[in-house]
C-alpha cells in the first residue's frame, strides 16, 4: 500500500545510547520531514529534506543527525539519547514542500530511561 | 517563537452542533494549513488556505484567515463523533525552515 510508515512504533531506551527512528515513503515525494510532539509544545520541526541528499535543520535540531541516501527514506538517528528527548516523533512527506499539505505516519513513541 | 496558539484548548459540544477554533500566530505567512489528529494517529492534512484567500470551504469545514489581525478560524458544521480529535493550524513563513505548528484544539463531540 502507498503510504509513509515509521518504525518502530514504540522505544524504549537509556540515556547515552543511539537509537535510529525510520521513515519510508512510497510517494517518491521530494520533501520529507521529522517533528517532535511534546505536550504544551505541539509539533516542532526538527530536520527536513528537500530531495535526495539535501537536509536543513529545523527549529530544535540539537542532539539529532539525519541522512537522506535515498528518496524514500529519512532515517533520524539521536546519537547519545538524553531523556528530553523522550517524545513522539512524526515523520511527514509532501511533494512540492511547504506549498503542499504533508503526509503524516503514525509516529513513534520514544522513551528514554 | 512564531508558534500559533490554538483558542480554545479544550472543546466539547454535542452531536450536530458547530465547532469552532481559533489559530493566531505572530508574523508574516504564506500560507496557513490546518490538520486534524486522532489519538495515537498521526495527523491529516484538512485545508491549505493561502495569505492572499480570505475564506476557503471543504465539505463541513470553513476556514477563515484575517492576515491583518493574524488569525485564522477552524469551523465544522454539523458535528459528528467521528470529528472527535485534536486540530492543529500550522503556518508556513517566509523560509523553507519558518513552519510552526500551534499547539492545538481537543474537540470531543459527544453523541
Amino acid at each position: 500500500d502507498a503510504g509513509i510508515t515509521q518504525s518502530p512504533r514504540y522505544k524504549i531506551t537509556e540515556t547515552g545510547r543511539q537509537v535510529t527512528l525510520m521513515c519510508h515513503q512510497t510517494w517518491s515525494h521530494s520533501y520529507m520531514f521529522w517533528y517532535r510532539q511534546d505536550l504544551g509544545h505541539g509539533l516542532r520541526l526538527i530536520y527536513y529534506s528537500a530531495a535526495a541528499d539535501i537536509t536543513d535543520k529545523g527549529e530544535v535540531p540539537d542532539g539529532y543527525v539525519v541522512s537522506r541516501s535515498k528518496t524514500e527514506n529519512f532515517p533520524l538517528t539521536l546519537e547519545s539519547a538524553t531523556r528530553s528527548q523522550t517524545s513522539v516523533y512524526f515523520c511527514a512527506s509532501s511533494d512540492q514542500g511547504w506549498h503542499q499539505p504533508q503526509h503524516f505516519g503514525d509516529g513513534t513513541r520514544l522513551s528514554i530511561l | 517563537s512564531q508558534q500559533g496558539e490554538e483558542d480554545p484548548q479544550a472543546l466539547s459540544i454535542q452531536e450536530g452542533e458547530n465547532a469552532t477554533m481559533n489559530c493566531s500566530y505572530k508574523t508574516s505567512i504564506n500560507n496557513l494549513q490546518w490538520y486534524r489528529q486522532n489519538s495515537g494517529r498521526g495527523l491529516v492534512h484538512l485545508i491549505l488556505i493561502r495569505s492572499n484567500e480570505r475564506e476557503k470551504h471543504s465539505g463541513r469545514l470553513r476556514v477563515t484567515l484575517d492576515t491583518s489581525k493574524k488569525s485564522s478560524s477552524l469551523l465544522i458544521t454539523a458535528s459528528r463523533a467521528a470529528d472527535t480529535a485534536s486540530y492543529f493550524c500550522a503556518t508556513w513563513g517566509n523560509t523553507g525552515n519558518q513552519f510552526y505548528f500551534g499547539t492545538g484544539t481537543s474537540l470531543t463531540v459527544i453523541p
